[in-house]
C-alpha cells in the first residue's frame, strides 16, 4: 500500500480564483494520477502526472485549466484555474507502484466554488 | 473503449443478509478489474482485484468477486452484511493494457444496511 496525504482536505473558493492541491506520498511511486468526482457521481480521470515532463491529459481536460506538476517520485500538484461553480468537486490523487499494479487513493480535496 | 456498468445505483439489504453488487464490463484488452469502497467523506479503498489469475477473488472485510468472461461480469458479494458495510462501492476496469493503474469507473452503488 501507500500512505497518501492530500492538502487541503477541503476549501471554499471564490469564482475566478485558482487553487493548488498537493499530493505527497510516503515513498517513491511510478505512477501518479488525478481524478475528479463531481457531486453524487463517479470518478473521472483528469490526467497522468509525469515526472519531469508535461502531464498527459484525458479527453475533455486541458493544461490551461488543470496545470499539473510532478517534480519527483513522491509529490505532485494539481491546480484548478479560473474556477467556476461547475468546478465544485472532490479531487483525488491516486498512485501506483508499477505500471500494472493496483492504484491507491488519497482522502481527496473537497472543493466548493462560490 | 473500456467501460463498466453497475446495475443499481442503490441497494438496500438487511443486516446479516447476502450482499450482491453487480458489475458488467466492456474491454478490448484483457481486463484488469477492481472493486473499491468509499466511506462518507473519505477516499477510495481497494477491496479486491482481478488480474487474470484465479477467477474467484477474495478481498478484505469478507467480500469476494467472481470473474465470468462469458457473462462479462465481475459481481461483488458478501454472505452476511454488517452495518459497517454501508458505503459507496465502485467497480473499475483498466483503460489500457500498458497501464493497469489507469482506471475507468462505474457509476457506483450506494449500499444501505438496515438493522
Amino acid at each position: 500500500s501507500a500512505v497518501i496525504s492530500q492538502k487541503p482536505s477541503r476549501d471554499i473558493c471564490q469564482r475566478g480564483t485558482s487553487l493548488t492541491i498537493q499530493c505527497q506520498v510516503d515513498s517513491q511511486v511510478t505512477m501518479m494520477f488525478w481524478y475528479r468526482q463531481q457531486p453524487g457521481q463517479s470518478l473521472t480521470l483528469i490526467a497522468t502526472a509525469n515526472q519531469g515532463s508535461e502531464a498527459t491529459y484525458e479527453s475533455g481536460f486541458v493544461i490551461d485549466k488543470f496545470p499539473i506538476s510532478r517534480p519527483n517520485l513522491t509529490f505532485s500538484t494539481l491546480t484548478v484555474s479560473n474556477m467556476s461553480p461547475e468546478d465544485s468537486s472532490i479531487y483525488l490523487c491516486s498512485v501506483a507502484r508499477g505500471v500494472n499494479t493496483e492504484a491507491f487513493f488519497g482522502q481527496g480535496t473537497r472543493l466548493t466554488v462560490v | 473503449a473500456q467501460s463498466v456498468t453497475q446495475l443499481g445505483s442503490h441497494v438496500s439489504v438487511s443486516e446479516g443478509a447476502l450482499v450482491l453488487l453487480r458489475c458488467n464490463y466492456s474491454s478490448s484488452v484483457p481486463p484488469y478489474l477492481f472493486w473499491y469502497v468509499q466511506y462518507p467523506n473519505q477516499g477510495l479503498q481497494l477491496l479486491l482485484k482481478y488480474t487474470s489469475a484465479a477467477t474467484l477473488v477474495k478481498g478484505i472485510n469478507g467480500f469476494e468477486a467472481e470473474f465470468k468472461k462469458s457473462e462479462t461480469s465481475f459481481h461483488l458479494t458478501k454472505p452476511s452484511a454488517h452495518m459497517s458495510d454501508a458505503a459507496e462501492y465502485f467497480c473499475a476496469v483498466r483503460l489500457e493494457e500498458t497501464s493497469g493503474s489507469r482506471l475507468t469507473f462505474g457509476e457506483g452503488t450506494q449500499l444501505t444496511v438496515n438493522p
